[in-house]
């Protein structure tokens, strides 16, 4: 049974400060690494993939994966409002389907 | 781009009533999936088609649950007969490959 663990939190970060959220997998042949964004009552929406050990950064979003630790990472900078949502991490296999955390929900204060 | 399009949005029904769902991909995404979200989880897969076909569908509870594929395109899911625990918002979501995967509005039903 593969597992993705995530703090369900929730993580509160002042806004303009560097919110950083964690996830563990169980399945070392896990090939692919996603974040999802869930704003209340949305679907996900896909925010961020890493395949190779290593950061990956686009705009304030850096996701980190290292795959010996089985560790992913995301880092949002500069956190706005609009950053409070639940944040989904999700694992695959190459052309499996995903396995999702529960989700950590983050709040960015003003 | 059109994203991928479910319907109906929202549903509600008695248990041992029967209920379909809709999805139509992205178009191009040969790959197709259906998620089963229940209030503070993580979506959980149901079904993973490729093309017309079935690649995963190892969570699907069998006994009720249904999905079918036809043409490679569309996507239909039907559950028969709903149970309370089948409450959820039943997600269908698209991929062009390297998992990718695009999410549709969800179906949120309720089953009284």
């Amino acid at each position: 049974q593969k597992e993705v663990e995530q703090n369900s939190g929730p993580l509160s970060v002042p806004e303009g400060a560097i919110a950083s959220l964690n996830c563990t997998y169980s399945d070392r042949g896990s090939q692919s690494f996603f974040w999802y964004r869930q704003y209340s009552g949305k679907s996900p929406e896909l925010i961020m993939f890493i395949y190779s050990n290593g950061d990956k950064e686009d705009g304030r979003f850096t996701a980190q994966l290292n795959k010996a630790s089985q560790y992913v990472s995301l880092l949002i900078r500069d956190s706005q409002p609009s950053d409070s949502a639940t944040y989904l991490c999700a694992v695959g296999g190459g052309a499996d389907g995903l396995t999702f955390g529960k989700g950590t929900h983050l709040i960015i204060q003003p | 781009e059109a994203g991928v399009a479910q319907s109906p949005r929202y549903k509600i029904i008695e248990k041992r009533q029967s209920v379909a769902f809709w999805c139509n991909p992205i178009s191009g995404h040969a790959t197709l999936y259906w998620y089963q979200q229940i209030l503070g989880q993580g979506p959980k897969l149901l079904i993973q088609f490729q093309n017309n076909g079935v690649v995963d569908d190892s969570q699907l509870p069998k006994d009720r649950f249904s999905a079918e594929r036809l043409k490679g395109v569309d996507s239909t899911l039907k559950i028969q007969p709903a149970k309370l625990e089948d409450s959820a918002v039943y997600l269908c979501a698209s991929s062009s490959g390297g998992g990718r995967a695009f999410f549709g509005q969800g179906t949120r039903l309720t089953v009284v």
